[in-house]
């Protein structure tokens, strides 16, 4: 079983729809991240939360926003997404955000855009 | 040029073989380098890290590092079919940087 925990697994969604994907880690954990993997391709950096600061990949566009209640609370508010936008959503955490420090992944959120 | 790369393969070896991974980084300040394998549809899992030149052993795996070269390696001894997977190479220096990875296929 997985220390992170995402939900929900599978999201279908339309173009209009608002919707969350949260992710919450038990680990006492400082970092916590939002990644967005497409097929074959590497995860990509989307958010960062460390130390009680959010840091943005300026590339994500403002439809994807972050939102982190506590320390190991991370959830992902979706709006008016578009079919690119369908990715498998991958949340981790980290001891610290320090180079030291691998990531531990939650399950991930297979995201479908109609 | 991208800043982790990896061969995509697929790259097959028999059962019982030792299947050999290569990652090289353009990044000179990375520090820590990691292995992740994984399912496909399923979420990475770290399998190794390492910090420091020189080669690091856990069970059937052995991560190499050669900072100088830029250069990182997985070996993965006595291949078994549950080795099948993609493996994502990964550097840090503040954030990881993932490579695309290498989709390893173990043959009975």
């Amino acid at each position: 079983d997985t220390e992170v925990t995402q939900t929900p697994k599978h999201l279908v969604m339309g173009m209009t729809n608002k919707k969350s994907l949260k992710c919450e880690q038990h680990m006492g954990h400082r970092a916590m991240y939002w990644y967005k993997q497409k097929a074959k391709k590497p995860p990509e950096l989307m958010f960062v939360y460390s130390y009680e600061k959010l840091s943005i990949n300026e590339s994500v566009p403002s439809r994807f926003s972050p939102e982190c209640p506590n320390s190991s609370l991370l959830n992902l508010h979706l709006h008016a997404l578009q079919p690119e936008d369908s990715a498998l959503y991958l949340c981790a955490s980290s001891q610290a955000w320090t180079p030291r420090y691998g990531y531990t992944f939650g399950s991930g959120t297979r995201l479908t855009v109609v | 040029q991208k800043e982790v790369e990896q061969n995509s393969g697929p790259l097959s070896v028999p059962e019982g073989a030792i299947a050999s991974l290569n990652c090289t980084y353009s990044d000179r300040g990375s520090q820590s380098f990691f292995w992740y394998r994984q399912y496909s549809g399923k979420s990475p899992e770290l399998i190794m890290f390492i910090y420091s030149n020189g080669d690091k052993e856990d069970g059937r795996f052995t991560a190499q590092l050669n900072k100088a070269s830029q250069y990182v390696s997985l070996l993965i001894r006595d291949s078994q079919p549950s080795d099948s997977a993609t493996y994502l190479c990964a550097v840090k220096s503040n954030d990881m940087r993932f490579g695309a990875g290498t989709r390893l296929t173990v043959k009975p």
